[in-house]
């Protein structure tokens, strides 16, 4: 069974510093590997996708790396700012055993970035 | 743009009772999902559908049930309402293929008491 852990479960830093998430999971065969955006009281939006070929993807300031050998992602985020202040989320689509084509969930780091 | 509606946005329960979640989609996904997530923790499906009439189950779906007569509506029903059932539930859907992109409705925060 799937399993996703994010660390660490809470970051706080000033504005300007650049900052890595980390998601590990312990099934290697996945289709891919998504990063979420959560903001309070909202749903989730998808910040980026990583199919299981690929090593990273990037958008703006995120960076996203995946290394399926070690069962490790990581989300970069460059020259942090107030708005980036939200839970992020990390999923494995799975591509076997019996979560076949489903997500699996790591719990989330809140992040909060101040002024 | 509506993408993925979700109604209520709160609601209140008494231990017993029942109700529905609606969710419903405009861009024409056939697949969809319903997740519940307690605080702290990630998500954790509850059933999803691979187009209307198809509907199976996820990893939590007992006190759970669901239906899928058009592609736009996947309503979560539950009956008898229990503590445990205190969560935030969210929809999803994605256009076809289980590598696509999943999109999210607001939640429903639900409290049974």
């Amino acid at each position: 069974k799937q399993e996703v852990t994010q660390i660490p479960a809470a970051l706080s830093v000033p504005e300007g510093e650049n900052l890595v998430l980390n998601c590990s999971f312990t099934d290697s065969a996945i289709y891919n590997l998504q990063w979420f955006r959560q903001d309070p009281g909202k749903g989730l939006t998808s910040l980026l996708l990583i199919q299981s070929s690929q090593r990273e993807q990037t958008s703006g300031r995120l960076n996203a790396s995946l290394d399926k050998s070690s069962g490790r992602s990581t989300l970069y985020i460059a020259a942090s700012q107030p708005g980036d202040s939200a839970t992020y989320l990390c999923a494995a689509l799975n591509a076997g055993g019996t979560s076949y084509g489903k997500l699996t969930f790591g719990q989330g780091t809140i992040l909060t970035v101040h002024p | 743009n509506a993408g993925v509606t979700q109604t209520p946005k709160f609601r209140i329960l008494k231990i017993g009772q029942s109700m529905t979640l609606q969710c419903t989609q405009d861009m024409n996904h056939n697949y969809m999902y319903w997740y519940r997530q307690d605080p702290g923790m990630g998500l954790k499906l509850i059933y999803y559908s691979v187009g209307a009439g198809i509907t199976d189950k996820g990893e939590v779906p007992n006190g759970y049930n669901v239906s899928r007569s058009t592609t736009e509506d996947f309503p979560l029903r539950l009956e008898l309402a229990a503590p445990s059932q205190t969560s935030v539930y969210f929809c999803a859907s994605a256009v076809g293929g289980a590598k696509n992109i999943q999109y999210f409705g607001a939640g429903t925060r639900l409290s049974v008491l």
